[in-house]
């Protein structure tokens, strides 16, 4: 079936430089890809998306881009803090209302 | 500020109960989904509804059922708990596929 796999599982970074994390999906019908941010204890919150008509967003310290011939769309985060630590999931749409999440990135930024 | 509220933060159970999770949406979103977070294995679709009384099954029904009786509201009904269902279950809504999920804090369900 249909899944999106993410990488790296675990990603420490020094404050200040940046992070990235990749996802890769296999549905080529998915137009629609989301960022989740999940903080210790808290709920996942939408931190950014792309639709497949869009190569790259930003959106200040954190960008997304979409190559949608590898099926590989990527989470950039620059000049990073403490308080983004923190759990990151990607998702890949699949059919008109659902998506598939990938099974999450723990950032550590260490002071 | 938009909410999706969990009736419950925690919830231990014991094997063989019935159990209930519900969500409230006050968004007047159409759609409601439940998933269960496990470490390792991120979100996994339980249900999701796109209608009231619309149900429709995820990647891992089984075991669960659902209603929605009200646009707002979205329970998960555990039909006879077994150990294998202790997790964290999150209620979602959406406005529609290009809107992304607002998530509810989650239940974390423990079953004895």
């Amino acid at each position: 079936g249909e899944n999106v796999e993410q990488h790296p599982s675990t990603l420490s970074v020094q404050e200040g430089d940046s992070a990235v994390i990749k996802c890769t999906y296999s549905d080529s019908a998915s137009n629609y890809f989301p960022w989740y941010k999940q903080e210790l204890g808290k709920r996942p919150q939408l931190i950014i998306d792309i639709r497949s008509n869009v190569g790259e967003k930003k959106d200040q310290r954190i960008a997304v881009t979409l190559n949608k011939t590898a099926k590989h769309f990527s989470l950039h985060i620059t000049e990073t803090q403490p308080e983004d630590s923190a759990v990151y999931f990607c998702a890949a749409s699949k059919g008109t209302y659902k998506y598939i999440f990938g099974t999450g990135t723990r950032l550590k930024v260490l002071a | 500020d938009v909410k999706v509220t969990q009736s419950s933060r925690y919830l231990v159970k014991r094997t063989g109960e019935k159990v209930f999770l519900e969500c409230v949406q006050d968004m007047d979103h159409e759609n409601m989904f439940w998933y269960r977070q496990d470490p390792g294995l991120g979100l996994r679709l339980i249900y999701f509804s796109y209608d009231v009384k619309m149900k429709e099954k995820g990647d891992i029904p089984e075991g669960y059922s659902v209603s929605r009786e009200k646009k707002e509201r979205f329970s998960l009904i555990l039909e006879s708990a077994s150990t294998n269902q202790t997790s964290m279950y999150l209620c979602a809504s959406s406005f529609g596929q290009y809107y992304g999920y607002t998530f509810g804090s989650g239940t974390r369900l423990t079953v004895v």
